[in-house]
This record gives C-alpha cells, sequence and structure tokens, in this order.
C-alpha cells in the first residue's frame, strides 16, 4: 500500500488553465514537501511544510500555491499554467521538518501543459 | 548555495559487476547525506544514508564512503543485479532548521542480465 497518495498520477492541461496536484500521507509525518523534476533540471525543491505551516518556499512563482487542509494533506494548486511548467511533482514526507532525515515520496504527478 | 555534483551521469553494466557513484557537494556545512533510487516511473526511494561524522556505512550490497576534508561522497554497489537498474541521487542538507535537501542530477545504471 502506497503511504504517501498523489493525485492524478497523469494531468494534461491547456496553457491558462489552473490545477490542483493532491497530496495525502498515512505515515504519521509532521513535515511535508513537495518537489519538481524536469529532464531540464535535477530534483528541485519548491515548498516545505511542518505542522501545516509554510516552512521554506524556493518557487519564485506565486503561480504555486501550496495548500494544507489538514496535517497529512499538502495539494498545490497552479495557475495560469505554462508549458515550461510541465514535469513531474513529487510529494515527500518526513518524521519533522528537520532535514536531517530521510524522506518518503510520493510516485509522482506527471503534468504536461499544452 | 549548495551545490551537489554526482559522476557519472550513467553507468551500463553487466550483471554481477560492481559499480562505483561518485558525489560531491560544496557546502561544508553539510552533514548529512541521504541517498535515493528512482526506477523508471517510480517513487523516489530511500536507501542508505550517512552522517558528517562517519566514513562508512555499510548495508547489504550498498558501501558509503564519505570524505569530510574532500567533501566527497561514494556509493559502492556489488554483485549488480537487473533490479538496480535506477536513477541514483546524492543529496546533501544541513543542520537544523529550514535547509531543505540539495539534489544531484543522479546517475542512471542500467545492469544487462
Amino acid at each position: 500500500d502506497p503511504k504517501i497518495i498523489q493525485k492524478p498520477k497523469y494531468l494534461v492541461a491547456v496553457t491558462g488553465s489552473e490545477k490542483i496536484l493532491i497530496c495525502e500521507q498515512y505515515l504519521g509525518h509532521n513535515a511535508m514537501y513537495w518537489y519538481r523534476q524536469s529532464a531540464k533540471k535535477p530534483l528541485e525543491f519548491m515548498f516545505s511544510y511542518s505542522y501545516q505551516k509554510l516552512m521554506d518556499n524556493q518557487t519564485a512563482s506565486s503561480r504555486f500555491q501550496p495548500q494544507s487542509s489538514k496535517k497529512n494533506h499538502l495539494d498545490l494548486q497552479i495557475t495560469a499554467l505554462k508549458p515550461d511548467d510541465s514535469a513531474t511533482y513529487f510529494c515527500a514526507s518526513s518524521q519533522t521538518g528537520d532535514p536531517n532525515s530521510d524522506y518518503t515520496f510520493g510516485s509522482g504527478t506527471r503534468l504536461l501543459v499544452i | 548555495g549548495e551545490q551537489v555534483e554526482q559522476l557519472p551521469s550513467s553507468l551500463i553494466v553487466q550483471e554481477g559487476a560492481s559499480v562505483l557513484i561518485n558525489c560531491s557537494y560544496t557546502d561544508s556545512a553539510s552533514v548529512y547525506f541521504p541517498w535515493y533510487k528512482q526506477e523508471p516511473g517510480k517513487r523516489l526511494q530511500f536507501i542508505i544514508d550517512i552522517r558528517s561524522n562517519m566514513e562508512r556505512k555499510q548495508t547489504q550490497r550498498l558501501t558509503l564512503l564519505f570524505d569530510k576534508k574532500t567533501k566527497h561522497l561514494s556509493l559502492h554497489i556489488t554483485a549488480t543485479q537487473p533490479g538496480d537498474s535506477a536513477i541514483y541521487f546524492c543529496s546533501a542538507s544541513k543542520r537544523g532548521g529550514n535547509y531543505k535537501p540539495t539534489f544531484g542530477k543522479g546517475t542512471s545504471l542500467v545492469v544487462h542480465p
């Protein structure tokens, strides 16, 4: 059973539209993260949350907004989608917000913006 | 900021061979180095880690060596199997605070039967 669920697995969106990527973890972890992986760049850190509070934001664009309605949820809303946003978006979690512990990753959402 | 470099970018070997993946980092404040494996189309999975107060860690067919002076790590995989085919990522993170781990670009390993 996957302990971190990401939905959807694949997503095709039209330029200019808005999408929400879902992430839920059932590990009892207190920290959650979003990373982006594309062919052009290595795994890129986007956001970190600890106890539902934003701890770090390395995403330059305000078009990316994390949403944490529950402790084990961290969704990612992306507005005004652009083709350059095409990537695989990974959610991850760890026991605490201390980066000195390993992460558990979700299986990713592959986003294609056309 | 921290930069993590991995070499080689890709490896192709026959089953049973041993491989070495090198990783270097730039920030001397980094203290924790987890490695992850990503099989095609799948999630990243934690495989081994080492802290800066250690020089070596071994688990099954994986041996991770760490040299604090040169800021260099190497992951040694022995008796490779086709199931080891994946992209291997090195990462580095600092002590405490909001420091997020920095990942290398990955090393693609293909093991032919």
